[in-house]
């Protein structure tokens, strides 16, 4: 299977700020199609899941442009440009090109 | 608009069994697959299984091989998961989501339930 490692688990972050959140698959996540199925959820508290970003770097409708996603290969990054309120909570990758489907640890996103 | 609703949560005792739905609607049902996911309490997210809808193709981890299964029903725009032989791990909030993918091919969920919490508990 493939394991996915996000760092850090825990991200303290001050209003405004960036926060920046690494994922890393024991596999290249490359499928023969040539696209990459590497995804990033976010769960507030309390909630469900709900998609950010799909395939690597695609912001889902209504997801505020301040979330970036990026990588290749094996590693990827979510970026978040000014940290707001609403933004903590955890953040999961997740790798969609290799069965079974698996997550990463997840990252607590917190205000300091 | 896509959305999907879960049944209500659901306390079982250790070696019983339980099932949980998800009704779907606002899309084409049949267009697309089901992933079930799942949470315990403090813990991050344990992908469990999806079927397709359109030819009832399955994929799901070996662990679960035994005590799981995903079936859906066209007629009505619902999925199902029954897992038995329940012990306490299984404690957990248990999540549907629409997955791209109607064959076994690469992809991801989008859209997701409400979740159900199962508790099994003696």
């Amino acid at each position: 299977d493939a394991v996915m490692t996000q760092s850090p688990l825990s991200l303290p972050v001050t209003l405004g700020q960036p926060a920046s959140i690494s994922c890393r698959s024991s596999q290249s996540l490359v499928y023969i199609d040539g696209n990459t199925y590497l995804s990033w959820f976010q769960q507030r508290p309390g909630q469900s899941p709900r998609r950010l970003i799909y395939k690597v770097s695609n912001r889902d409708s209504g997801v505020p442009d301040r979330f970036s996603a990026s990588g290749s290969g094996t590693d990827f990054t979510l970026k978040i440009s000014r940290v707001e309120a609403e933004d903590v909570g955890f953040y999961y990758c997740m790798q969609g090109t290799h069965w079974p489907r698996t997550f990463g640890q997840g990252t607590k996103v917190e205000i300091k | 608009q896509v959305q999907l609703v879960q049944s209500e949560d659901e306390v079982k005792k250790p070696g019983a069994s339980v099932k949980v739905s998800c009704k779907a609607s606002g899309y084409n049902f049949a267009s697309y697959g089901i992933s079930w996911v799942r949470q315990a309490p403090g813990q991050g997210l344990e992908w469990m299984g999806w079927i397709s809808v359109q030819n009832v193709n399955l994929n799901y981890p070996h662990k679960l091989q035994g005590r799981l299964t995903m079936t859906t029903d066209t007629s009505t725009n619902a999925a199902y998961l029954e897992l038995r032989s329940l012990r306490s791990d299984d404690t957990a909030i248990y999540y549907c989501a629409r997955d791209v993918v109607q064959f076994l091919q690469p992809g991801e969920m989008d859209v997701w339930g409400q979740g159900t919490t199962v508790i099994v508990s003696s």
